[in-house]
């Protein structure tokens, strides 16, 4: 296992479209985060699944946005109407179960044009 | 709602200094707190993860320590070198198992 894999690397977009980032977590880790970076910040939490279900989502995740895992392995995250103040990079990380250490992906940075 | 500051913002030092970057956090009740680095343009490394049972882990030239009822937490670098450059970023655990991320520490280490 190679670790967290994201794709793409980075997606230039025309505002109004829309565009879906692709998130493998480390095998067998069941808790898989979405975050998001924008310059000189530190990564802000999006949405957090446990195996399949998504248990928690944050108020930043806007009903443009929407994140799925089916079958509690990938996870998507869909940004419909891409807006500029969506640009940023968005960062995914996996877990086993417990207070145990988080890995993160190398993110895909999004630019809204 | 859980806070929390690093300082300071941004360190530049010669190299073969030792140097200590500060975490605090304003909600004592966490799960662990996970010290990153990130290099620019790219993802979070994991450096160090403390459990609130512990005070301190260390891995090479790196030390971490927690004082959770104090929220605070620093990381320590022994004998910085060039390749050390990069933002470091602290985060902790929460009990709804999510992660709450500093701003970040930006380490310049000059030859």
């Amino acid at each position: 296992d190679t670790g967290v894999s994201q794709n793409p690397r980075h997606k230039i977009t025309k505002r109004g479209q829309n565009v879906t980032f692709r998130c493998d977590p480390i095998s067998e880790h069941n808790r898989l985060y979405w975050y998001r970076q924008t310059l000189g910040q530190g990564p802000e939490f999006l949405t957090y699944f446990q195996n399949e279900a998504q248990l928690e989502k944050s108020r930043l995740l806007s009903d443009r946005f929407s994140a799925e895992r089916p079958k509690g392995s990938f996870s998507t995250l869909e940004i419909q109407r891409t807006e500029q103040g969506d640009s940023a990079m968005y960062l995914c990380a996996s877990s086993p179960t417990g207070a145990t250490e988080a890995f993160f992906g190398q993110g895909t940075r999004l630019t809204v044009v | 709602k859980q806070e929390v500051t690093q300082i300071p913002a941004a360190l530049s030092v010669p190299e073969g200094e030792n140097l200590v970057l500060n975490c605090s956090f304003t909600d004592s009740a966490i799960y662990n707190l996970q010290w990153f680095r990130q290099d620019p343009g790219k993802g979070l490394t994991s450096l160090l993860l403390i459990q609130s049972s512990q005070r301190e882990q260390t891995s090479g030239r790196l030390n971490a320590s927690l004082d959770k009822s104090s929220g605070r937490s620093t990381l320590y670098i022994a004998a910085s070198q060039p390749g050390d450059s990069a933002t470091y970023l602290c985060a902790v655990r929460d009990y709804g198992q999510n992660f709450v991320f500093g701003p970040g520490t930006r380490l310049s280490v000059l030859p």
